[in-house]
């Protein structure tokens, strides 16, 4: 049973930049929820899909955008980067709100 | 705006003590949840609280929720070198909206042998 799987692994970009990162949920799940975590910080929450629409979204400005389609995977699009976007982004499915989120290895976005 | 605290930060111990981890948060909630976090790697579920009083324990590690308090901890028996890692909990906020989970900044946890 697949877990969550994320892509690229890793991704060098510079400023000004534009990237898409992508997500694919565990088996049976609906709802995928994208976090930043920072070098030695816990992650931090930027929004989350379900049923291809964002139902939550964290302090993030517009510059973070996302997806979901039908199958429930997910993508997330970071336009103009800054050098503060460097991080680890990872990906989180989950069903229902008694149940842990399961996270993805995630992607490690450095920007120069 | 929901803050969830975690100390220690940082603990070494040795092998074979106990300690325990204490998250605070700022806000009603009842769903708390603890992960594990090895270097380079992603989050391991590990607890699932889902009630005041709950208390769950696998192995070594023990954890408990007092919502009244807005406080859990995570209990570590007869510590072992393979329980280094970096232990986060996070609470769950927005209801029936649909969960989002605010973290702690971490613990991370060295075992000495």
């Amino acid at each position: 049973d697949a877990g969550v799987t994320q892509s690229p692994t890793h991704l060098i970009k510079t400023r000004g930049q534009q990237v898409t990162l992508r997500c694919s949920p565990k088996s049976g799940h609906d709802t995928v929820s994208w976090y930043q975590q920072a070098l030695g910080q816990g992650p931090q929450f930027i929004f989350q899909y379900y049923e291809e629409e964002e139902r939550q979204r964290g302090n993030f400005p517009d510059r973070f955008s996302g997806h979901q389609f039908p199958n429930y995977s997910s993508e997330l699009n970071v336009n103009a980067l800054l050098l503060g976007d460097s991080a680890l982004y990872l990906c989180a499915s989950s069903t229902d709100r008694n149940q842990p989120q399961h996270f993805g290895d995630g992607t490690r976005l450095s920007i120069l | 705006e929901l803050k969830v605290e975690q100390n220690p930060l940082f603990l070494s111990m040795q092998e074979g003590k106990n300690y325990t981890i204490y998250c605070n948060y700022s806000t009603t909630s009842d769903r708390l949840y603890w992960y594990r976090q090895d270097p380079g790697k992603s989050l391991e579920s590990l607890f699932v609280l889902l009630s005041n009083g709950a208390v769950k324990q696998e192995g070594r590690l023990m954890a408990s929720l007092d919502t009244k308090a807005r406080l859990s901890t995570l209990h570590i028996t007869a510590a072992v070198h393979d329980l280094s890692a970096t232990y986060f909990c996070a609470v769950d906020s927005r209801g029936d909206a649909g969960n989002m989970l605010t973290f702690g900044g971490g613990t991370r946890l060295m075992v000495k042998p």
